[in-house]
């Protein structure tokens, strides 16, 4: 079946530096997702990337779908405290929504 | 390790048939686990939590008669979605956390509900 791999498990920044984590998938995807989680909170969906070698830009966010749609990244420029949490990615297929095992986050002040 | 099986991955059930959907964590104790209902391109919307041995709690908004939730032991937690109607059609996902795991989520591959 499936599978969606998310690396690092757990990254440690200082405030200020930026922070990346990467999803591959075992199998080509039609869309893939991302969510943060915040401590004490449950997933709240980020974005969706649907097309090939897609990049999408949320303020310090940078999300990108790779050219064989069987991997993905979200990186993070300058963290800052507010991003703490736990960071999913979710891929989609055939009715089946995978998700990858998420990146905690620690943001160090 | 920490491997959450939700089962089936696809059903296709008739108006007014109950359907049960399980999550079942293979290699640790969960105590807790959640349910989660999904539109296509919107975001997981929380139903209800469940903790071994104990009621339910549920997301204001969800009926607890219509989505019954049974946690009866620290590996197993089940939803059933009772006289499905069409608008039921959704994708359900589970998601556990691992005692002594802190809050780290691990999720089921979710299920597609199809109601005729």
């Amino acid at each position: 079946g499936q599978q969606v791999m998310q690396i690092p498990q757990y990254q440690h920044v200082q405030e200020g530096e930026d922070f990346t984590t990467y999803c591959n998938s075992s199998t080509t995807l039609s869309n893939i997702q991302w969510y943060k989680q915040r401590p004490g909170g449950h997933p709240v969906f980020l974005i969706q990337l649907v097309k090939s070698g897609e990049v999408k830009k949320q303020k310090r966010l940078t999300f990108q779908f790779g050219e064989a749609k069987k991997n993905s990244s979200l990186h993070i420029t300058a963290t800052q405290t507010t991003d703490v949490g736990t960071y999913f990615c979710a891929g989609g297929g055939s009715y089946q929504l995978t998700f990858g095992k998420g990146t905690k986050l620690s943001v160090i002040p | 390790g920490a491997v959450v099986s939700q089962h089936p991955s696809r059903v296709i059930c008739k108006s007014g048939t109950s359907v049960k959907i399980e999550c079942r964590s293979l290699d640790f104790q969960a105590t807790t686990m959640f349910w989660y209902r999904q539109f296509p391109k919107q975001s997981l919307m929380l139903m209800a939590t469940s903790n071994e041995g104990s009621k339910a709690t549920y997301e204001q908004g969800v009926e607890k008669d219509k989505f019954l939730i049974n946690h009866a032991s620290l590996t197993l937690s089940t939803l059933t979605v009772t006289s499905a109607h069409p608008e039921d059609s959704s994708f359900y996902i589970c998601s556990a956390t691992q005692l002594g795991a802190g809050e780290k989520l691990f999720f089921g591959s979710g299920t597609q509900l199809s109601v005729l």
